[in-house]
């Protein structure tokens, strides 16, 4: 079983939709949650971290279940430049554990 | 550009060649990364260093690689007698700290093609 497991898709929808990807992770020591954003052939980067709380960044909107060990990420109104693979990530000790990723494609 | 930079961009190489790779991480930042992530699949955790001293090597890090980071600035990361499923892309990242190690900033990537 992988450690970070995410729905491979590819999600393929329309402009102005809502998509909501979804992650579990196994080790329950895990410490800190984020969601990365990866274009074609370019390296990951950071799109926001996520707390049980929940937290909101403009149309994103990520939240955290440590009981049930569940991550999700809801993209509201969503734009042609959204296109990307969302990766789901947890730290462990200092080190960034991956899901496989999450392909999404935003058609006109 | 004051990023995490990589050198080469693309290698290709034939199998059984040793290939090196160089990592420039942000200056300040004292922890460095490596990462390998292939097809489809996302990156997948090889070491890290916290400046000099490599605290922490994955399993996926067989007896081939080897890294390094003499000054606690540049690292190296050396593959010999390289195979054919060790075509991927290699990743380095670099943060400042414990406390924000998360915040881990990305290369470009090295994306190594072994024929």
């Amino acid at each position: 079983r992988k450690e970070v497991e995410q729905d491979p898709g590819p999600f393929n929808v329309p402009e102005g939709a809502t998509v909501a990807f979804n992650c579990t992770y196994s080790n329950s020591a895990s410490q800190s949650f984020f969601w990365y954003r990866q274009d074609c052939r370019k390296e990951p980067k950071l799109l926001m971290s996520v707390y049980s709380s929940g937290n909101e960044d403009g149309r994103f909107t990520a939240q955290l279940n440590r009981a049930s060990q569940y991550i999700s990420l809801l993209i509201r109104d969503s734009k042609l430049s959204d296109s990307a693979t969302y990766l789901c990530v947890v730290n462990q000790g200092g080190k960034l554990i991956f899901g496989q990723g999450t392909e999404l494609s935003v058609k006109p | 550009d004051t990023g995490v930079s990589q050198n080469p961009r693309h290698k290709i190489t034939k199998r059984g060649q040793n290939v090196t790779f160089r990592c420039d991480p942000i200056s300040e930042h004292n922890r460095l990364y490596w990462y390998r992530q292939t097809l489809g699949q996302g990156p997948e955790f090889l070491t890290y260093f916290q400046n000099e001293a490599q605290l922490e090597k994955s399993r996926l890090l067989s007896d081939r690689f080897s890294a390094e980071r003499p000054k606690g600035s540049f690292s190296t990361l050396e593959i010999q007698r390289t195979e054919q499923g060790d075509s991927a892309m290699y990743l380095c990242a670099s943060s400042l700290d414990l406390l924000s190690a998360y915040e881990q900033y990305f290369g470009p990537g090295t994306r190594l093609t072994v024929t």
